[in-house]
């Protein structure tokens, strides 16, 4: 079975500070895939960013970086420069990439982030 | 980019009463789409998967004959809440898949009185 694990429930950053917001998972798949995403108050469900399991590199999307450590399985959110606008719930989602559990996600607990100007 | 399009956004209802939700995928076709129940400041907990043309495939623990899926088209999927009761009251999202990446819906807050 897979699990995520988000062990902060709540988090605080200035703005205009970075802020990483934390990410673990277990899995025995050798082939999944991890995704960060964004819910602000109004409920929808915004895509920040992507990692593949044999992406050697860390993803970046604008301000946003995964700060992926493979054999630690964790799948850091690292937002640089927050805005008043990144405060929103965030949570951390893995897929698998076969098997009959294909395209299912999984998500963590979440982290409520409140940037204070 | 892919749009997913929930229907209605909110709707209040009686207990008894059947509520039916609507979730299109606006720009593309979805073979898959999921089906999320999310109580307030918890996770996305998934209920269903949603294939079209065939039955739905139903989570551990989630009743089938309460929570009603129709996948009629590519494009469509629906979700039936029957004989609600206030502990039905939730936030509904659904999504559509596309390879590995998934497009949500904008949810559908219920509210079961």
């Amino acid at each position: 079975a897979q699990k995520i694990t988000q062990t902060q429930p709540g988090m605080f950053v200035q703005e205009k500070e970075a802020v990483t917001l934390d990410c673990t998972y277990d899995t025995s798949d050798q082939s999944y895939g991890l995704f960060w995403y964004k819910q602000p108050s109004s409920g929808e469900m915004i895509f920040l960013i992507y990692q593949g399991s044999y992406d050697e590199q860390n993803a970046t999307e604008g301000r946003y970086s995964l700060n992926f450590q493979k054999a630690r399985k964790s799948a850091n959110l690292v937002i640089s420069a927050s805005q008043l606008g990144d405060s929103a719930m965030y949570f951390c989602a893995m897929i698998r990439a076969g098997g009959t559990s294909y395209g299912k996600l999984t998500f963590g607990q979440g982290t409520i982030l409140t940037v204070h100007p | 980019g892919a749009v997913v399009s929930q229907h209605p956004s909110r709707v209040i209802c009686k207990s008894g009463t059947s509520v039916k939700i609507e979730c299109r995928s606006l720009d593309f076709q979805a073979t898959t789409m999921f089906w999320y129940r999310q109580f307030p400041k918890q996770s996305l907990m998934l209920m269903a998967t949603s294939n079209e043309g065939s039955k739905a495939t139903y989570e551990q623990g989630v009743e089938k004959d309460k929570f009603l899926i129709n996948h009629a088209s590519l494009t469509l999927s629906t979700l039936t809440v029957t004989s609600a009761h206030p502990e039905d009251s939730s936030f509904y999202i659904c999504s559509a898949r596309i390879t590995y990446e998934q497009y949500f819906g904008p949810g559908t807050r219920l509210t079961v009185t």
